[in-house]
Protein backbone atom coordinates (compact mmCIF):
# COMPACT_ATOMS: atom_id res chain seq x y z
CA UNK A 1 0.00 0.00 0.00
CA UNK A 2 1.25 3.95 -0.22
CA UNK A 3 1.37 4.82 3.21
CA UNK A 4 2.96 7.13 5.19
CA UNK A 5 3.59 7.98 8.10
CA UNK A 6 4.68 11.75 9.76
CA UNK A 7 5.91 12.29 13.43
CA UNK A 8 4.92 14.43 15.38
CA UNK A 9 1.74 16.27 14.45
CA UNK A 10 3.12 18.75 16.59
CA UNK A 11 6.24 20.40 17.23
CA UNK A 12 6.91 23.70 19.05
CA UNK A 13 10.72 24.98 19.33
CA UNK A 14 12.50 28.17 20.75
CA UNK A 15 14.19 30.07 17.90
CA UNK A 16 17.90 29.39 17.00
CA UNK A 17 17.20 26.11 18.00
CA UNK A 18 16.67 22.96 15.54
CA UNK A 19 13.38 21.31 14.02
CA UNK A 20 13.20 17.56 12.95
CA UNK A 21 10.29 15.91 11.78
CA UNK A 22 10.67 12.27 10.38
CA UNK A 23 8.26 10.40 7.92
CA UNK A 24 7.99 6.31 7.15
CA UNK A 25 6.75 5.01 4.23
CA UNK A 26 5.61 1.38 2.94
CA UNK A 27 6.19 1.18 -0.46
CA UNK A 28 9.85 0.28 -1.08
CA UNK A 29 9.66 1.21 -4.50
CA UNK A 30 9.31 4.64 -3.76
CA UNK A 31 12.35 6.93 -5.00
CA UNK A 32 10.91 10.51 -4.79
CA UNK A 33 10.53 12.23 -1.65
CA UNK A 34 9.37 15.96 -1.30
CA UNK A 35 8.69 18.49 1.17
CA UNK A 36 6.31 21.32 1.30
CA UNK A 37 5.76 23.73 3.49
CA UNK A 38 2.13 25.23 3.86
CA UNK A 39 1.15 28.77 5.89
CA UNK A 40 -1.85 29.37 6.95
CA UNK A 41 -4.77 29.16 4.03
CA UNK A 42 -1.18 29.33 1.30
CA UNK A 43 -0.95 27.16 -1.34
CA UNK A 44 1.96 24.05 -0.46
CA UNK A 45 5.33 24.90 -1.44
CA UNK A 46 7.81 22.53 -2.02
CA UNK A 47 10.66 23.23 0.11
CA UNK A 48 13.66 20.82 -0.68
CA UNK A 49 13.34 17.09 -2.18
CA UNK A 50 15.37 14.06 -2.43
CA UNK A 51 15.56 11.02 -4.65
CA UNK A 52 16.47 7.54 -3.69
CA UNK A 53 20.36 7.21 -5.61
CA UNK A 54 20.81 10.03 -2.39
CA UNK A 55 21.42 10.38 0.78
CA UNK A 56 21.33 13.58 2.07
CA UNK A 57 20.41 17.01 0.81
CA UNK A 58 21.20 20.40 2.34
CA UNK A 59 19.89 23.19 1.17
CA UNK A 60 20.80 26.44 3.65
CA UNK A 61 19.39 25.97 6.96
CA UNK A 62 17.05 22.86 5.31
CA UNK A 63 18.17 19.60 4.85
CA UNK A 64 16.61 16.01 4.17
CA UNK A 65 17.84 12.44 4.94
CA UNK A 66 16.65 9.57 3.31
CA UNK A 67 17.43 5.39 4.54
CA UNK A 68 15.90 3.27 2.22
CA UNK A 69 16.62 0.24 3.76
CA UNK A 70 14.93 1.16 7.33
CA UNK A 71 12.33 3.54 4.50
CA UNK A 72 12.34 6.83 6.53
CA UNK A 73 13.36 9.63 5.54
CA UNK A 74 13.66 12.97 7.75
CA UNK A 75 13.39 16.93 7.36
CA UNK A 76 15.73 19.11 9.78
CA UNK A 77 15.41 22.84 10.09
CA UNK A 78 18.48 24.19 12.24
CA UNK A 79 18.44 27.90 13.17
CA UNK A 80 14.82 28.21 13.24
CA UNK A 81 12.94 31.89 12.70
CA UNK A 82 9.53 32.61 13.24
CA UNK A 83 9.36 32.82 9.05
CA UNK A 84 9.27 28.82 9.77
CA UNK A 85 6.16 28.46 11.60
CA UNK A 86 4.19 26.64 9.13
CA UNK A 87 2.74 22.75 8.66
CA UNK A 88 5.19 20.68 7.13
CA UNK A 89 4.31 17.57 5.04
CA UNK A 90 6.08 15.01 3.85
CA UNK A 91 5.36 12.61 0.99
CA UNK A 92 6.62 9.77 -1.06
CA UNK A 93 6.15 9.14 -5.09
CA UNK A 94 5.04 5.92 -5.66
CA UNK A 95 4.96 3.83 -8.82
CA UNK A 96 2.17 4.52 -10.07
CA UNK A 97 2.64 7.70 -10.18
CA UNK A 98 0.87 9.86 -7.17
CA UNK A 99 2.07 11.56 -4.30
CA UNK A 100 1.38 10.34 -1.06
CA UNK A 101 1.44 13.08 1.75
CA UNK A 102 1.80 12.67 5.49
CA UNK A 103 -0.48 13.89 7.93
CA UNK A 104 1.55 17.12 8.76
CA UNK A 105 3.33 19.25 11.49
CA UNK A 106 1.96 22.01 12.66
CA UNK A 107 5.98 23.64 13.27
CA UNK A 108 5.71 26.58 16.17
CA UNK A 109 8.63 28.90 16.47
CA UNK A 110 8.56 30.79 20.05
CA UNK A 111 10.64 33.71 19.96
CA UNK B 1 3.48 32.33 -7.38
CA UNK B 2 3.97 28.68 -8.37
CA UNK B 3 2.83 29.53 -12.29
CA UNK B 4 -0.49 27.40 -11.73
CA UNK B 5 -3.97 29.41 -11.63
CA UNK B 6 -6.96 27.74 -10.48
CA UNK B 7 -10.33 29.39 -10.58
CA UNK B 8 -12.38 30.40 -8.40
CA UNK B 9 -10.83 31.58 -5.29
CA UNK B 10 -13.77 31.13 -3.34
CA UNK B 11 -17.24 28.98 -4.26
CA UNK B 12 -20.26 29.02 -2.09
CA UNK B 13 -22.89 26.43 -2.90
CA UNK B 14 -25.95 24.61 -1.54
CA UNK B 15 -26.29 20.72 -0.70
CA UNK B 16 -27.34 18.61 -4.00
CA UNK B 17 -25.76 21.34 -6.33
CA UNK B 18 -23.22 21.01 -9.23
CA UNK B 19 -19.66 23.10 -9.53
CA UNK B 20 -16.58 22.97 -11.70
CA UNK B 21 -13.12 23.92 -10.50
CA UNK B 22 -10.30 25.00 -13.24
CA UNK B 23 -7.12 24.72 -13.30
CA UNK B 24 -3.96 26.31 -15.51
CA UNK B 25 -1.01 24.10 -14.82
CA UNK B 26 2.28 25.93 -15.37
CA UNK B 27 3.58 26.73 -18.86
CA UNK B 28 4.78 23.50 -20.11
CA UNK B 29 4.00 21.50 -17.75
CA UNK B 30 1.70 18.28 -19.11
CA UNK B 31 0.82 16.54 -15.59
CA UNK B 32 -2.01 18.08 -13.81
CA UNK B 33 -2.80 16.87 -10.26
CA UNK B 34 -6.59 17.40 -8.23
CA UNK B 35 -5.81 17.14 -4.00
CA UNK B 36 -8.56 17.99 -1.29
CA UNK B 37 -7.80 19.28 1.71
CA UNK B 38 -10.57 19.16 4.63
CA UNK B 39 -10.20 21.51 7.68
CA UNK B 40 -7.19 20.88 9.80
CA UNK B 41 -6.26 17.60 7.41
CA UNK B 42 -4.07 16.86 4.99
CA UNK B 43 -3.57 16.68 1.12
CA UNK B 44 -5.57 13.65 -0.24
CA UNK B 45 -4.59 12.91 -3.66
CA UNK B 46 -8.32 13.16 -5.63
CA UNK B 47 -6.79 12.22 -9.40
CA UNK B 48 -4.44 12.77 -12.17
CA UNK B 49 -3.65 13.43 -15.60
CA UNK B 50 -0.96 13.39 -17.80
CA UNK B 51 -1.10 15.31 -21.59
CA UNK B 52 -4.91 14.26 -21.52
CA UNK B 53 -4.78 11.08 -20.58
CA UNK B 54 -5.72 9.86 -16.96
CA UNK B 55 -2.81 8.70 -15.07
CA UNK B 56 -3.60 7.77 -11.09
CA UNK B 57 -6.87 7.92 -9.02
CA UNK B 58 -6.74 8.35 -5.54
CA UNK B 59 -9.93 8.29 -3.43
CA UNK B 60 -12.39 10.12 -5.61
CA UNK B 61 -15.66 9.92 -5.10
CA UNK B 62 -17.86 8.86 -7.83
CA UNK B 63 -19.86 11.54 -7.67
CA UNK B 64 -16.33 13.76 -8.60
CA UNK B 65 -14.67 13.40 -11.66
CA UNK B 66 -12.10 15.77 -14.22
CA UNK B 67 -10.42 15.65 -17.55
CA UNK B 68 -8.00 17.29 -19.06
CA UNK B 69 -8.54 19.23 -21.81
CA UNK B 70 -5.77 19.45 -25.60
CA UNK B 71 -4.36 23.22 -24.02
CA UNK B 72 -3.53 21.02 -20.84
CA UNK B 73 -5.95 22.99 -18.32
CA UNK B 74 -8.22 20.57 -16.64
CA UNK B 75 -11.08 21.01 -14.86
CA UNK B 76 -13.21 19.43 -11.42
CA UNK B 77 -16.41 18.92 -11.53
CA UNK B 78 -18.26 17.92 -8.20
CA UNK B 79 -21.15 16.81 -8.41
CA UNK B 80 -24.91 16.23 -5.75
CA UNK B 81 -22.53 18.44 -2.91
CA UNK B 82 -22.80 17.71 0.24
CA UNK B 83 -22.03 19.26 3.64
CA UNK B 84 -18.23 17.20 3.93
CA UNK B 85 -17.55 18.19 0.40
CA UNK B 86 -16.87 21.66 2.13
CA UNK B 87 -12.57 21.69 1.89
CA UNK B 88 -9.82 23.16 -0.52
CA UNK B 89 -9.19 22.29 -3.36
CA UNK B 90 -5.84 22.17 -4.79
CA UNK B 91 -4.17 21.82 -8.13
CA UNK B 92 -0.64 21.31 -9.04
CA UNK B 93 1.39 20.54 -12.46
CA UNK B 94 4.44 19.24 -12.91
CA UNK B 95 6.51 18.86 -15.88
CA UNK B 96 6.48 15.27 -16.89
CA UNK B 97 5.99 12.19 -14.08
CA UNK B 98 8.31 11.63 -11.27
CA UNK B 99 8.85 16.18 -11.20
CA UNK B 100 8.20 18.15 -8.84
CA UNK B 101 4.66 19.18 -8.32
CA UNK B 102 3.57 22.89 -7.93
CA UNK B 103 0.71 23.67 -6.48
CA UNK B 104 -1.53 26.40 -7.29
CA UNK B 105 -3.46 28.56 -4.82
CA UNK B 106 -6.55 26.46 -4.37
CA UNK B 107 -10.12 26.79 -4.68
CA UNK B 108 -12.00 27.24 -1.07
CA UNK B 109 -15.49 25.34 -1.56
CA UNK B 110 -18.36 25.65 1.23
CA UNK B 111 -21.37 23.49 0.69
CA UNK B 112 -24.34 25.02 3.18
Amino acid sequence: GENVEQHPSTLSVQEGDSAVIKCTYSDSASNYFPWYKQELGKRPQLIIDIRSNVGEKKDQRIAVTLNKTAKHFSLHITETQPEDSAVYFCAADFNDYKLSFGAGTTVTVRA
Amino acid sequence: DSGVTQTPKHLITATGQRVTLRCSPRSGDLSVYWYQQSLDQGLQFLIQYYNGEERAKGNILERFSAQQFPDLHSELNLSSLELGDSALYFCASSRRLYNEQFFGPGTRLTVL
